[in-house]
């Protein structure tokens, strides 16, 4: 079974960096992308990046490049999503996502269940 | 940058037919997704391809496309269906991929 499992919920300040994750299991993570999507409070899905941990190839939307950091550890099955400095505007449920075969672009068929991000001084 | 755009709202009555657009100038060239999103979940994929039903979607599900609009179509309306609903596709250059704004489905 997949299954894609993202860490805690973060409660964090503005400036402050954080790193969160999304686990998979049940298939091996070299042989699709894993994306990230933002939900902001009460308003619509944003696509943010997407990567290949097979090679690292990462693709990122213009809306996020050089915002957010998308890496993974092959070796530990693990994606993240990386800011070095936080602001309110961060605020907001990600979710990470599994495209299906179709490549970098396709739909994305397996969801975490988010991560819960709040930026407050 | 490339934007989806998609109705805000929709309101059908239970067993009519609801009809979801999303346009977008890449569409004639990029297949097209469609998610539904009910609070408090994270979204399920409900159209793959234009117009292909992922295994365990109903059958009241559809997707068209035409030009440089993709339509969900839900048949027979249920009560369950009210949610929110997203199309996503690529942008010309297949670069990167973004979401439609979202169109909210309420079942009268």
């Amino acid at each position: 079974e997949v299954q894609l499992v993202q860490s805690g919920a973060e409660v964090k300040k503005p400036g402050e960096s954080l790193k969160i994750s999304c686990k998979v299991s049940g298939y091996s993570i070299t042989s699709y992308w894993l994306g990230w999507v933002r939900q902001m409070p009460g308003k619509g899905l944003e696509w943010m990046g997407i990567i290949y941990p097979g090679d690292a190839d990462t693709r990122y939307s213009p809306s996020f490049q050089g915002q957010v950091i998308i890496s993974v550890d092959k070796s530990i099955s693990t994606a993240y999503l990386q800011w070095n400095s936080l602001k309110a505007s961060d605020t907001a449920m990600y979710y990470c996502a599994r495209p299906d075969s179709s490549g970098p672009q396709g739909g994305f068929d397996f969801w975490g269940q988010g991560t819960m991000v709040t930026v407050s001084s | 940058s490339y934007e989806l755009t998609q109705p805000p709202s929709l309101s059908v009555s239970p067993g009519q037919t609801a009809r979801i657009t999303c346009s977008g100038d890449a569409l004639p060239k990029q297949y097209a997704y469609w998610y539904q999103q009910k609070p408090g979940q994270a979204p399920v994929l409900v159209i793959h391809k234009d117009s292909g039903r992922p295994s365990g979607i109903p059958e009241r599900f559809s997707g068209s496309s035409s030009g440089t609009t993709v339509t969900l179509t839900i048949s027979g309306v249920q009560a369950e269906d009210e949610a929110d609903y997203y199309c996503q596709s690529a942008d010309s250059s297949d670069t990167f991929s973004v979401f439609g704004g979202g169109t909210r489905l309420t079942v009268l």
